[in-house]
């Protein structure tokens, strides 16, 4: 079946400093990748998506590109803020008539100082 | 625009008692999802509804748990009776159409706790 596999966090990270947050996948079919972004307090945020090989999604400065020959989608920001802390959520779509399903990794929680 | 809203917030209950959770789509939303997460398993799919049917409910983890959606703006999940082992937070999303592109958007989440 499908899974999602993260880097284990906690991440602290000092303002401005670059991230990396490690994903890859396993999956039948062809799926679409995303990163949520969870705030304290509150439920899960699409941040970028990638719906097939070699696109790159972006957002708020943070990027991730959908790498096919070795399974990963890895989230980037070149200059962190504090208000990017968060947990980020790597998941992937289900195929054919589970297209509807996500599959989420556990989540890398980022803390950034000033 | 509202987005999607989930109540209650916090539920304190104890072992054996009903839990009913709710939640009310963006409206114009056809497809709606309930989400359980906690620490150990992360976030997991409940049951998944589209135009007010149950599609896939394989991730309801027992007969304790039943999901229903009356009409297109309101959904709850009941636990009854509940465990310790219930203890989790409970999301609601909903999106249009089905597929996972179509982005789902989350409400704040219902943090249950069975003591």
């Amino acid at each position: 079946g499908n899974s999602v596999t993260q880097m284990e966090g906690p991440v602290t990270l000092s303002e401005e400093a670059f991230l990396t947050i490690n994903c890859t996948y396993t999956a039948t079919g062809y799926p679409s990748l995303f990163w949520y972004v969870q705030y304290p307090g509150e439920g899960l945020q699409l941040l970028l998506k990638a719906t097939k090989a070699d696109d790159k999604g972006s957002n708020k400065g943070f990027e991730a590109t959908y790498r096919k020959e070795t399974t990963s989608f890895h989230l980037e920001k070149g200059s962190v803020q504090v208000s990017d802390s968060a947990v980020y959520f790597c998941a992937l779509s289900g195929s054919g008539g589970s297209n509807y399903k996500l599959t989420f990794g556990k989540g890398t929680l980022l803390t950034v100082n000033p | 625009d509202a987005g999607v809203i989930q109540s209650p917030r916090h539920e304190v209950t104890e072992m054996g008692q009903e839990v009913t959770l709710r939640c009310k789509p963006i409206s114009g939303h056809n497809s709606l999802f309930w989400y359980r997460q906690t620490m150990m398993r992360g976030l997991e799919l409940l049951i998944y509804f589209n135009n007010n049917v149950p599609i896939d409910d394989s991730g309801m983890p027992e007969d304790r748990f039943s999901a229903k959606m009356p009409n297109a703006s309101f959904s709850t999940l009941k636990i009854q009776p509940s465990e310790p082992r219930d203890s989790a937070v409970y999301f609601c999303a909903s999106s249009f159409g089905g597929a996972s592109y179509n982005e789902q958007f989350f409400g704040p989440g219902t943090r249950l706790t069975v003591l």
